[in-house]
């Protein structure tokens, strides 16, 4: 069964300095990798996906994600953040066969301090 | 463009009392998703549609929940009857269909339910 893992509840960081949000994952095949964003009482907002090709993908809002094959990691990062950016960041996997149902991290909450 | 709409935004009821939803997905996306998500939990799929057709709901407990989208456009999920651990954020969401599924999914505000 395919699974998503977010081994960090909440990260912490400082406005203007980079951040990282983790996420490794598990699934049959190659996988389709997505990032969502949650703010306070709003729906899920795309932020980037990763289908084929570049293992570096660029997204929404400055943020970026790096696909790891042989680590089955797929990490979001941002080089400066933002106090804007304090939200829910949820990580999902979609298998490129099969079911094709996708399966989401239970998130990760995001804090930057000024 | 008009998002994924979803109504009602708030709802309380008591266990074993019926509730329904309702999404309207942003326009020419015939894929529809209907997700449960628990406080504290990443989104559950309960069913996708495609046009008026259901392409899997394996993770929909069908002996209270159902779902239908009878004219492919808008979608209604109904619980009956409800349990205090259905208590949770129902998110609908909708695709324009692509090849594979690796199409990006567009996420309504979500209905909070509460079962006391």
């Amino acid at each position: 069964a395919q699974s998503v893992a977010q081994p960090e509840d909440q990260v912490n960081v400082a406005e203007g300095n980079p951040l990282t949000v983790k996420c490794t994952y598990s699934v049959s095949g190659n996988p389709y990798l997505f990032w969502y964003v949650q703010y306070p009482n709003r729906g899920l907002q795309f932020l980037l996906k990763y289908i084929t090709g570049d293992n570096l993908v660029k997204g929404s809002y400055g943020f970026e994600a790096e696909f790891n094959k042989s680590q089955t990691s797929f990490h979001l990062k941002k080089p400066s953040a933002l106090v804007s950016d304090s939200a829910l960041y949820f990580c999902a996997v979609r298998p490129t066969g099969g079911s094709y149902i996708p399966t989401f991290g239970r998130g990760t909450s995001l804090i930057v301090h000024p | 463009e008009a998002g994924v709409a979803q109504s009602p935004r708030y709802k309380i009821i008591e266990k074993r009392q019926s509730v329904a939803f309702w999404c309207n997905p942003i326009s020419g996306h015939a894929t529809l998703y209907w997700y449960q998500q628990i406080l504290g939990q990443g989104p559950k799929l309960l069913i996708q549609f495609q046009n008026n057709g259901v392409v899997d709901d394996s993770q929909l407990p069908k002996d209270r929940f159902s779902a239908e989208r009878l004219k492919g456009v808008d979608s209604t999920l109904k619980i009956q009857p409800a349990k205090l651990e259905d208590s949770a954020v129902y998110l609908c969401a909708s695709s324009f269909p692509g090849t594979d599924y690796q199409e990006t999914q567009y996420f309504g505000p979500g209905t909070r339910l509460l079962v006391l």
